[in-house]
C-alpha cells in the first residue's frame, strides 16, 4: 500500500545552519507530494508541495524537489531560524478523492 | 477568518462517556476529514467524507462514527469513551481531489479519556 516514510527526530540545530529533513514515499502511480508544518498547540499548515515528477515546491525558504526515480521529497532550508521550530509532516496523495497519507513527522528544535 | 473551526479545544472525559466533537469549514469546500495525533504515530485517518451524502472509514475507525450533516459541517462521535482514545484530534477540508489541494487544518481537539 501507499506509505510515507520520513527520518526520526528531533533534529537539532544552531541558527543559521542547513536543515535536510529526508521523506521517501512508496505510492502506485503518480502521487502528488506536500510538506506540511505544526508550530506548538496548532494545526498543521500546508509548506509546500509538488504535483509532477521533477518539480519543485518552495516557501519561507524552504524547498523540495519531487524525485520519481528514488522516490523521494527531501525538505531543505539554506539557513534555519529559532521561529523554524516546529514539527515537519511529509504526505502524499495519490489519487482524486482519498485521503492524504500522512509520515510520523520529524521535530525540529533550532536554538540561538 | 476563513478556515476551518473545531470545537471544543479541550475536554475531559470519564471511561464509558459519550460526546461528539464538532467541526465547520466556510470555504465551500467538498471534503472534509477527521485525524487523530499521537505521539509518535504521526496523523491516522479515522473517517472522511468525500462529498456531502458520503463518509468512509480510514485508518483507525474503531470507537468512532461520524455524521456530514451539511456540506460546511462534519461530526466525530465517541459512543463510549476509552482511555486509548486520548489524543488530539484535527479535522481538515479539501477541494475535491487532493492530487492538487492540499488541506486545511483546523486547530485541535485534545481530548483527555480518564
Amino acid at each position: 500500500g501507499n506509505s510515507v516514510t520520513q527520518m526520526e527526530g528531533p533534529v537539532t540545530l544552531s541558527e543559521e545552519a542547513f536543515l535536510t529533513i529526508n521523506c521517501t514515499y512508496t505510492a502506485t502511480g503518480y502521487p502528488s507530494l506536500f510538506w506540511y508544518v505544526q508550530y506548538p498547540g496548532e494545526g498543521l499548515q500546508l509548506l509546500l508541495k509538488a504535483t509532477k515528477a521533477d518539480d519543485k515546491g518552495s516557501n519561507k525558504g524552504f524547498e523540495a524537489t519531487y524525485r520519481k526515480e528514488t522516490t523521494s521529497f527531501h525538505l531543505e532550508k539554506g539557513s534555519v531560524q529559532v521561529s523554524d521550530s516546529a514539527v515537519y509532516f511529509c504526505a502524499l496523495s495519490s489519487q482524486a478523492g482519498t485521503a492524504l497519507i500522512f509520515g510520523k513527522g520529524t521535530t525540529l528544535s533550532v536554538s540561538s | 477568518n476563513a478556515g476551518v473551526t473545531q470545537t471544543p479545544k479541550f475536554q475531559v472525559l470519564k471511561t464509558g462517556q459519550s460526546m461528539t466533537l464538532q467541526c465547520a469549514q466556510d470555504m465551500n469546500h467538498n471534503s472534509m476529514y477527521w485525524y487523530r495525533q499521537d505521539p509518535g504515530m504521526g496523523l491516522r485517518l479515522i473517517y472522511y467524507s468525500a462529498s456531502e451524502g458520503t463518509t468512509d472509514k480510514g485508518e483507525v475507525p474503531n470507537g468512532y462514527n461520524v455524521s456530514r450533516l451539511n456540506k460546511r459541517e462534519f461530526s466525530l462521535r465517541l459512543e463510549s469513551a476509552a482511555p486509548s482514545q486520548t489524543s488530539v484530534y484535527f479535522c481538515a477540508s479539501s477541494e475535491t481531489g487532493t492530487g492538487n489541494y492540499g488541506y486545511t487544518f483546523g486547530s485541535g481537539t485534545r481530548l483527555t479519556v480518564v
